[in-house]
């Protein structure tokens, strides 16, 4: 009964390779997001989907290609990666897209390492 | 420049101490939320404030936003080693859409 799940939970790959991460809601929430998680714990959002439609897109470089093919899931494409991409990444849904006071709930993560 | 300043970085006590951690803006935020981190999981929402002055209590957990409402403050009572993890703030400013989250408080409870 997961709420939030996303696979795989670890990547280990090489630079320049191209990977997806998965992510599926079965909260029946109408907004998804990926954050990105540094060394140093910071935790900054990178995109948001509402109903399948994007309405957040932070300073990330276009290697980066998020797909909601339905409003339970929001994959994330990565071309080219590099050394810096390595981090955890985080998927989260709230149930809808005002960020005032809505619960996002996270998944588990997705700890990338680029060697 | 980060938005959201929490102190301290790090914080290990003994079971049974009180502390307090802090989230400071110079910006003004529509709503504030706490977050807890355990390793090796995504952070689960303990408390959001969105009234000036306004105080919340979760069981030993005391939360308050800045009558400003440009910082809030995490106490917590008797500490138990299950309060270990990282305790992060996220503010959400008037007419955005997205979370701003501070770097957080490393919590260390140690028995």
């Amino acid at each position: 009964d997961t709420a939030v799940s996303q696979t795989p939970k670890y990547l280990v790959t090489q630079m320049g390779n191209d990977k997806s991460i998965k992510c599926e809601q079965n909260l029946g929430h109408d907004t998804m997001y990926w954050y990105k998680q540094d060394s140093k714990k910071f935790l900054k959002i990178m995109f948001s989907y509402n109903n399948k439609e994007l309405i957040i897109n932070e300073t990330v470089p276009n290697r980066f290609s998020p797909k909601s093919p339905d409003k339970a899931h929001l994959n994330l494409h990565i071309n080219s990666l590099e050394l810096g991409d390595s981090a955890v990444y985080f998927c989260a849904s709230s149930r809808f897209r005002s960020s005032l006071s809505e619960t996002q709930y996270f998944g588990p993560g997705t700890r990338l390492l680029v060697l | 420049t980060q938005l959201l300043e929490q102190s301290p970085q790090f914080l290990s006590i003994q079971e049974g101490e009180n502390l307090t951690v802090y989230c400071n803006s110079s910006s003004v935020f529509s709503s504030l939320q706490w977050y807890r981190q355990e390793p090796g999981e995504g952070p689960v929402l303990l408390v959001t404030v969105v009234t000036g002055g306004e105080v919340k209590k979760l069981k030993r957990l005391t939360f308050q936003f800045g009558d400003a409402r440009k910082d809030s403050s995490l106490h917590i009572t008797a500490a138990q080693t299950g309060d270990t993890g990282l305790y992060l703030c996220a503010g959400a400013q008037g007419g955005s859409e997205k979370l701003v989250f501070g770097k957080g408080t490393k919590l260390t409870v140690n028995p």
